[in-house]
């Protein structure tokens, strides 16, 4: 089955405590971005990757980091997580064909930050 | 940042309404499109419209791309109570997927 698979799918943690959240897929997809939501705000871009090694800054990128090693995965590391980075994450990928691009979404990671 | 605003932000209606959503910007999209997200899930896609003035149906639902490909609509007709969800437009722009803030859409029967 084709999917993007987030773990963990709830995350409690305090103010300071290094954390990743990974990201994995299997439908060989070269396009993956995180994206927090929040109330009102919709989903933010907080990076994508175009390809392995290539990652590029979305709009809310501050506190955060990711690498992608290999295609498949895509993790998301907030090395000083604050209680401003609580939020709704969501990870995912496409084939990125310009305008017919279609965003396949994991099932998202819920990170309260005490 | 492009930005993509939606209105309304709530919607409650009753069963058998009709409704529209609207997505606005300032900024020309290469594209738009429009997700649906369930409580506990990510956002799985449902239209996308690529040309100005591009209208697509799927079943009791309507979208129009504007002729300047800047803003979006989305309309259902006769809402049920399965319509019920949060409904997010999207625009594509060079190698950016950017989302509007949401339409939370309730319907009741």
């Amino acid at each position: 089955e084709a999917q993007v698979t987030q773990n963990p799918r709830y995350l409690i943690t305090v103010t300071g405590k290094k954390l990743t959240v990974t990201c994995s897929q299997n439908m060989n997809h070269e396009y993956m971005s995180w994206y927090r939501q929040d109330p009102g705000l919709g989903l933010r871009q907080i990076y994508y990757s175009m390809n392995v090694e290539v990652t590029d800054k979305g709009d809310v990128p501050e506190g955060y980091k990711v690498s992608r090693k290999e295609k498949r995965n895509f993790p998301l590391i907030l090395e000083s997580p604050s209680p401003n980075q609580t939020s709704l994450y969501f990870c995912a990928s496409s084939s990125w064909t310009g305008r017919d691009t279609e965003a396949f979404f994991g099932q998202g990671t819920r990170l309260t930050v005490v | 940042t492009q930005l993509l605003e939606q209105s309304p932000q709530f919607l409650s209606i009753q069963e058998g309404e009709n409704l529209t959503v609207y997505c606005n910007s300032s900024s020309v999209f290469s594209s738009l499109q429009w997700y649906r997200q369930e409580p506990g899930e990510g956002p799985v896609l449902l239209v996308t419209v690529v040309t100005g003035g591009e209208v697509k149906k799927l079943k009791r639902l309507t979208f129009q791309f504007g002729d300047a490909r800047k803003d979006s609509s989305l309309h259902i007709t006769a809402a049920q109570p399965g319509d019920t969800g949060l409904y997010l437009c999207a625009g594509i722009a060079g190698n950016m997927l950017t989302f509007g803030g949401g339409t939370r859409l309730m319907v009741k029967p």
